[in-house]
């Protein structure tokens, strides 16, 4: 296990509605990276905070937003669900922004 | 764009053979690729990786090449295990902006036949 906890494991939303994902980092690590790994394909980038502030952003649109708190944990909020948003969502952490990064388990999100 | 892609989506092998699974990139500015190792229900673990200035690198019963003139990278699994069946990615790290972003392929899926 890398130590890298999420929460909640799976959940269930419907089309419109929000959901806030929560990933507590590695002890000692101050990045986390968010990513969407839809069923059958590798991960995508969605962004990364270090030191509490956003630190890059993939292609994902601004109703994907994050927070980082002083103690390294995060959130992932999603506004206006769509259908396509269903997947696994992964946070993984870094000692710093370029280093290995650990990964969670991931949070299922199923959007009826 | 960008993309990082492999040649076979899954790979059936015998348990004591060797495993390869291949990956093509096309970011030549990535700084370095790693492979990772995602079980059913499970996020991607860390398996090995490679910097851009390497050709090889050998882990226990896991070896990565790395070919830069035909952007090509492989993993080689020695003497495959059935605890070795699961999802394989390959990714490349680039610095962008001032992040450091893991850029996946779709993965190929191996299957250890006891």
């Amino acid at each position: 296990e890398t130590g890298v906890t999420q929460s909640p494991t799976h959940l269930i939303k419907t089309r419109g509605q929000q959901v806030t994902l929560r990933c507590s980092s590695q002890s000692g690590h101050n990045t986390v990276s968010w990513y969407q790994q839809a069923l059958g394909q590798g991960p995508q980038f969605i962004f990364q905070y270090y030191r509490e502030e956003e630190n890059g952003r993939g292609n994902f649109p601004p109703r994907f937003s994050g927070l980082q708190f002083p103690n390294y944990s995060s959130e992932l909020n999603v506004n206006a669900l769509e259908l396509d948003d269903s997947a696994l969502y992964l946070c993984a952490s870094s000692v710093d922004r370029d280093n290995e990064q650990f990964f969670g388990p991931g949070t299922r999100l199923t959007v009826l | 764009g960008e993309s990082v892609g492999l040649h076979l989506p899954t790979l059936s092998v015998q348990e004591g053979d060797n495993s390869i699974i291949n990956c093509a990139y096309s970011n030549s500015a990535s700084d370095y690729f790693i492979w990772y190792k995602q079980e059913s229900g499970k996020g991607p673990q860390f398996i090995i990786d490679i910097r851009s200035n390497m050709d090889k690198r050998q882990g226990q019963r896991v070896t990565v090449l790395l070919n830069k003139t035909v952007k090509h990278l492989s993993l080689q699994i020695a003497a495959t295990q059935p605890g070795d069946s699961a999802v394989y990615f390959c990714a490349e790290a680039s610095s962008w902006a001032g992040s450091y972003q893991l850029t996946f392929g779709k993965g190929t899926k191996l299957s250890v036949i006891p």
